[in-house]
């Protein structure tokens, strides 16, 4: 199985401020084939499911602010918030679909300061 | 717009069997694997499988020996069947649709239903 581990596993960032998270694949997620890294990123509110916003490593889903943004390649990953609101409050995982069984990394709370 | 919705019972007794439905609604069951995955505090999120439109299965191995799915077309409905629970079985049980991005059930999730928490206790 691919191992996807996050960290920190949580931070508190002030509003407006950037907020970085990691997430490390324990073997690559490159497929060379097309050269797209088998990474998503989900955010999850208390209370509520998982909710996709970027996949592919990069790619935003339609109706993410830019904020947002994704990066990395092979097997170190980041998610960036590059100013921190209210609503950003949540934990966010890492996914790799670039092998079965799909996994998921084990979150970083991400609050205010 | 896609919505996916769980049912099932809330409480399952230790060896027995835990049943789960998603009824989907706001698209086609075609073209996409319909997942199920949970959340456990003790283990995060774990990927239990996805199932295609046309029937073929992919399991997590961890959990193969006891997982099984089926899916109806005709009502845009699909279920969960996990035998012999214990106590690290108990979680809160989401159906997805998944983006195929190749075989074997790989994809990433881009709908979820509100979940379904499953106690399992005598």
């Amino acid at each position: 199985d691919i191992v996807m581990t996050q960290s920190p596993d949580s931070l508190a960032v002030s509003l407006g401020e950037r907020a970085t998270i990691n997430c490390k694949a324990s073997q690559s997620v490159l497929y060379t084939i097309d050269n797209r890294n088998y990474l998503s990123w989900y955010q999850q509110k208390t209370g509520q499911p998982p909710k996709k916003i970027i996949a592919w490593a990069s790619s935003r889903e339609s109706g993410v602010p830019d904020r947002f943004s994704g990066s990395g390649s092979r097997t170190d990953f980041t998610l960036t918030i590059s100013s921190l609101q209210a609503e950003d409050v949540a934990v966010y995982y890492c996914q790799q679909y670039y092998d079965a069984p799909l996994t998921f990394g084990g979150g970083t709370k991400v609050e205010i300061q | 717009q896609v919505q996916l919705q769980e049912s099932g019972p809330g409480l399952v007794k230790p060896s027995e069997t835990l049943s789960l439905t998603c009824i989907g609604s706001g698209n086609s069951i075609s073209h996409y694997y319909w997942s199920w995955i949970r959340q456990s505090p003790g283990k995060g999120l774990e990927w239990i499988g996805s199932m295609s439109h046309t029937g073929a299965a992919n399991y997590n191995p961890s959990l193969k020996s006891r997982v099984s799915t089926s899916l109806d077309t005709s009502k845009n409905q699909f279920s969960l069947t996990l035998t012999s629970v214990t106590a690290a079985d108990a979680a809160v049980y989401y159906c997805a649709r998944c983006t195929p991005t190749g075989d074997g059930g790989r994809g990433y999730f881009d709908y979820w239903g509100q979940g379904a928490l499953v106690t399992v206790s005598a």
